[in-house]
């Protein structure tokens, strides 16, 4: 079956622009995760929804940044005016699990370069 | 303190030896430890996973060696293959915040012929 996917696999733009990051989650999964990837790094969580509701959004580096999960399956993380700090690896993970307990599946991630 | 501290960076194992990789926490709220695998140019993928209420946990020729008090978790892959060299991480998701995963810096493995 399909897995997670994310579009675009390769983003570049230009500092102060905004851009918009999709994460479409496995089919039927209820839990969705944002986490950015830095090259080396493990994932560092940013965010995660249950259904359409924001659970924990303590991850997220500041106010720039926003996510979005509007019907409970696809979801958007948008980051508004952008720096060259922001340029990383962003993945999106999705549970069938509520409880967070069983496996999270990764997509290919969004390649992020701010010049 | 939520974190997930990890070592060594890299290894190199020669084809049909012990892999060992460790992982110590601080956070007590900890109550799940999973360990992801990452080839390059892919996702993480879950591997296996441990919950602190047992000690070992074992799936094939992986291996999680808990120890709660010490706070400290390993995996060991025996009979380590080629097929194996990928980046390993371990994991730790803190009790009721759902599945948030605090990832260790990684571990870079290669296994050779």
């Amino acid at each position: 079956g399909a897995g997670v996917s994310q579009s675009p696999r390769y983003k570049v733009t230009k500092r102060g622009q905004d851009v918009a990051l999709r994460c479409d989650p496995i089919s039927g999964h209820v839990s969705l995760y944002w986490y950015r990837q830095a090259l080396g790094q493990g994932p560092e969580f940013l965010t995660y929804f249950n259904y359409e509701a924001q659970q924990d959004k303590s991850g997220l580096p500041n106010d720039r940044f926003s996510a979005e999960r509007p019907e409970g399956s696809i979801s958007t993380l948008t980051i508004q005016r952008t720096e060259q700090r922001d340029s990383a690896m962003y993945r999106c993970a999705s549970s069938a699990d509520l409880a967070g307990r069983e496996t999270q599946y990764f997509g290919p991630g969004t390649r992020l370069l701010v010049l | 303190q939520q974190q997930v501290k990890q070592s060594p960076q890299s290894l190199i194992v020669q084809k049909g030896g012990i892999s060992i990789i460790n992982c110590a926490y601080e956070n007590t709220a900890f109550d799940y430890f999973p360990w992801y695998q990452q080839f390059p140019g892919k996702g993480p993928a879950l591997l296996i996973a441990i919950r602190p209420d047992v000690s070992e946990k074992k799936e094939g020729r992986f291996t999680i060696s808990f120890n709660k008090s010490a706070k400290q978790f390993s995996l060991h892959i025996m009979d380590s293959q080629p097929g194996d060299s990928a980046t390993y991480f371990c994991a730790a998701t803190p009790y009721n915040q759902g599945g948030k995963l605090i990832f260790g810096q990684g571990t870079e493995l290669s296994v050779k012929p």
